[in-house]
């Protein structure tokens, strides 16, 4: 199984700054697919971004962006003008395109937005 | 513009007490999946379905079974909850598409299990 490693339990941000969330991954596959969920406090998880490993082009949904280093097998998320709104738990994971049925989640990260 | 459904958000229940968590999507997906979710630990898949009555084990499949009578339900069940099963549950589903983008999950709200 593919492993999927988000090193940082707790970040913090101010409003208005702009906040990096790391992830790694661990595959031998070629062509897959990443995301960033993100679960607000009691509420339902909702996909923020993805990103398909053959487009070297870096996916962008409005003031969140990712940089993905294929080669490092490194996935961040950035997250621009940071808003209170901002503040959840955010989950990196991976789904292959061989066994497509299966997603793997990392450990999650913790993001404070402090006003 | 509910799309996925977790029929109880909070549940409590006693040991060896049978316990079944229900899930219902209104998308036609054709894959469904049950995670657990706990502190430190991310989301663990328990148990996922391709289609009705198929069903395949998870990375966390002891104490739990589950149910796919129908394609929009799908069942998870503790035959003798144990307090070790003290979790959040989450349910979700998508589109069996493997080389497609849109191949994403969609997430219920979650059922917070307590067994005492």
């Amino acid at each position: 199984a593919q492993t999927v490693t988000q090193s940082q339990p707790e970040m913090s941000v101010q409003e208005a700054e702009t906040v990096t969330l790391s992830c790694t991954y661990d595959t031998s596959e070629s062509d897959y697919y990443l995301f960033w969920y993100k679960q607000p406090p009691s509420r339902q998880m909702i996909l923020v971004i993805r990103q398909e490993a053959y487009k070297q082009q870096n996916a962008t949904e409005n003031r969140f962006s990712v940089n993905f280093q294929k080669a490092a097998k490194s996935f961040s998320l950035k997250i621009s003008d940071s808003q209170l709104g901002d503040a959840a738990m955010y989950f990196c994971a991976y789904r292959s395109t061989n066994t497509g049925n299966q997603f793997y989640f990392g450990t999650g990260t913790s993001l404070t937005v402090i006003p | 513009d509910v799309k996925v459904t977790q029929s109880s958000r909070y549940l409590v229940k006693r040991t060896g007490e049978k316990v079944f968590l229900e899930c219902v999507q209104d998308m036609d997906h054709e894959n469904m999946f049950w995670y657990r979710q706990d502190p430190g630990l991310g989301l663990r898949l328990i148990y996922f379905s391709y289609d009705v009555k198929m069903k395949e084990k998870g990375d966390i499949p002891e104490g739990y079974s589950v149910s796919r009578e129908k394609k929009e339900r799908f069942s998870l069940i503790l035959e003798s909850a144990s307090t070790n099963q003290t979790s959040m549950y989450l349910c979700a589903s998508s589109f069996q598409s493997r080389g497609s983008g849109a191949n994403v999950l969609t997430f219920g709200a979650g059922s917070r299990l307590t067994v005492l």
